[in-house]
């Protein structure tokens, strides 16, 4: 079965800091990859999006960056963090186009 | 851009009443995905539902959409205080640059008092 791992769960980052959020898919193979970010109390924003190795959309022009090194593994980075990043950031995965997300656990960034 | 708002923002009900969450979206979609969210956890998708399909269950869940005025909604028959979550509707677009991307409203708070 496929299974999703993303990490770490919470992280405490302080204004300026790197970032790097790790996720990884396993039991499938060329899944599509998402980042979502969920302000408190609010909807999911669509950050990244990738359909393969190398091939990485970007919805909204941030302070962020994927990279998708493997097949089935997604990183989210940032070379200086924003208080306006804190949020709590979720990885998800698909099939394929028009397929149902299936979503990891996420993690809570607080940037201080 | 996110796609899809729920109506209303917040619902709180009594176990064995029926709750029902209605979703708006603007464009033209492939299909319409509902998913639950406990607190500070990851979503988990319940049912979809295709553009040329009007209706769907699944369990106690029953999903309806009406693509003409872009609008679906969520029945969840015989409530129970399990189901306290908040619910999104998520779309899939069907043309253009954001094909297969999968949008998500604000959500729905959903609390069932025992």
């Amino acid at each position: 079965s496929q299974t999703i791992h993303q990490w770490p769960a919470t992280l405490v980052q302080p204004v300026g800091s790197p970032l790097s959020l790790e996720c990884t898919v396993e039991g499938t193979s060329n899944p599509n990859l998402y980042w979502y970010r969920q302000a408190a109390g609010r909807g999911l924003q669509l950050l990244f999006y990738s359909v393969g190795i190398g091939q990485i959309s970007s919805e909204v022009p941030q302070n962020l960056s994927a990279s998708r090194p493997q097949d089935r593994q997604f990183i989210l980075s940032s070379k200086k963090l924003l208080l306006s990043d804190s949020g709590f950031y979720l990885c998800a995965w698909s099939e394929g186009n028009n397929s149902p997300l299936h979503f990891g656990n996420g993690t809570r960034l607080t940037v201080t | 851009s996110q796609q899809g708002e729920e109506d209303p923002q917040a619902l709180s009900i009594q176990e064995g009443e029926n709750a029902t969450m209605n979703c708006s979206y603007k464009t033209s979609i492939n299909n319409l995905q509902w998913y639950r969210q406990n607190s500070g956890r990851g979503l988990v998708h319940l049912i979809l539902i295709r553009s040329n399909e009007r209706e769907k269950h699944s369990g106690r869940l029953r999903v309806t959409l009406d693509t003409s005025k872009k609008s679906s909604s969520l029945l969840i028959t015989a409530s129970r205080a399990a189901d306290t979550a908040s619910y999104f509707c998520a779309t899939h677009t069907d043309r253009g640059s954001t094909l297969g991307r999968l949008y998500f409203g604000r959500g729905t708070q959903l609390t069932v008092w025992p």
